[in-house]
């Protein structure tokens, strides 16, 4: 079945530092990828989204583009703030096999230091 | 303001007793999804409807039921079946069921049985 596959964190910043955070995924037909993200407490918001390969989905200086030949869609932003420090899913999202919901990713905590 | 709401925020219970995890929203919205999230760990899903009257069984149904009976209103049980039903479930919904429809998350509630 699909599945998404994330680094483990936490990933530990500081702020103004560059930040990746890794997702590959495996899924049957051509899904749309997404990520999520998670403030303490709180429920998921979606960050950002891209539908087909080369697809670059961007939101509030994050980043991710859709890689088809790796089966990759990373999370980059150039300059964290503290205020990022949250919980980041990857996602996807195929509709070839009928599912229709979302498979996450485990997580991945970030938290950035002043 | 439309959204997604989730009641209670915190919810206790004993060993063996249902209880019923309320989730509405006034988005309009066709699709609704039930997820369970456990510490460390991606969501997982547990039930989806896709329209008002019909709801399909997601990874692990077992020991859950659910209802959609109003298109904005999708209301958890968890059962005495439930083998670990302490977790945080969040509550999603979209416009449609599928893969470019965004995902609406509710705050979530945390249920702990003991």
């Amino acid at each position: 079945g699909d599945s998404v596959t994330q680094m483990e964190g936490p990933v530990t910043l500081s702020e103004e530092a560059f930040l990746t955070i890794n997702c590959t995924y495996t899924a049957t037909g051509y899904p749309s990828l997404f990520w999520y993200v998670q403030y303490p407490g709180e429920g998921l918001q979606l960050l950002l989204k891209a539908t087909k390969a080369d697809d670059k989905g961007s939101n509030k200086g994050f980043e991710a583009t859709y890689r088809k030949e790796t089966t990759s869609f990373h999370l980059e932003k150039g300059s964290v703030q503290v205020s990022d420090s949250a919980v980041y899913f990857c996602a996807l999202s195929d509709m070839d096999t009928g599912r229709r919901a979302l498979t996450f990713g485990s997580g991945t905590r970030l938290q950035v230091q002043p | 303001d439309g959204g997604i709401t989730q009641s209670p925020k915190y919810l206790f219970r004993k060993e063996g007793q249902n209880v019923t995890l309320s989730c509405e929203q006034n988005l309009n919205h066709d699709a609704m999804y039930w997820y369970r999230q456990d510490p460390g760990q991606g969501l997982r899903l547990i039930y989806y409807s896709q329209i008002v009257n019909d709801f399909q069984k997601g990874d692990i149904a077992e020991g859950y039921s659910v209802s959609r009976e109003k298109k904005e209103s999708f209301p958890l049980t968890v059962t005495s079946a439930q083998k670990n039903p302490t977790a945080f479930y969040l509550c999603a919904s979209s416009i449609r069921a599928g893969a470019d429809y965004e995902q609406y998350f509710g705050p979530g509630t945390r249920l702990t049985v003991t």
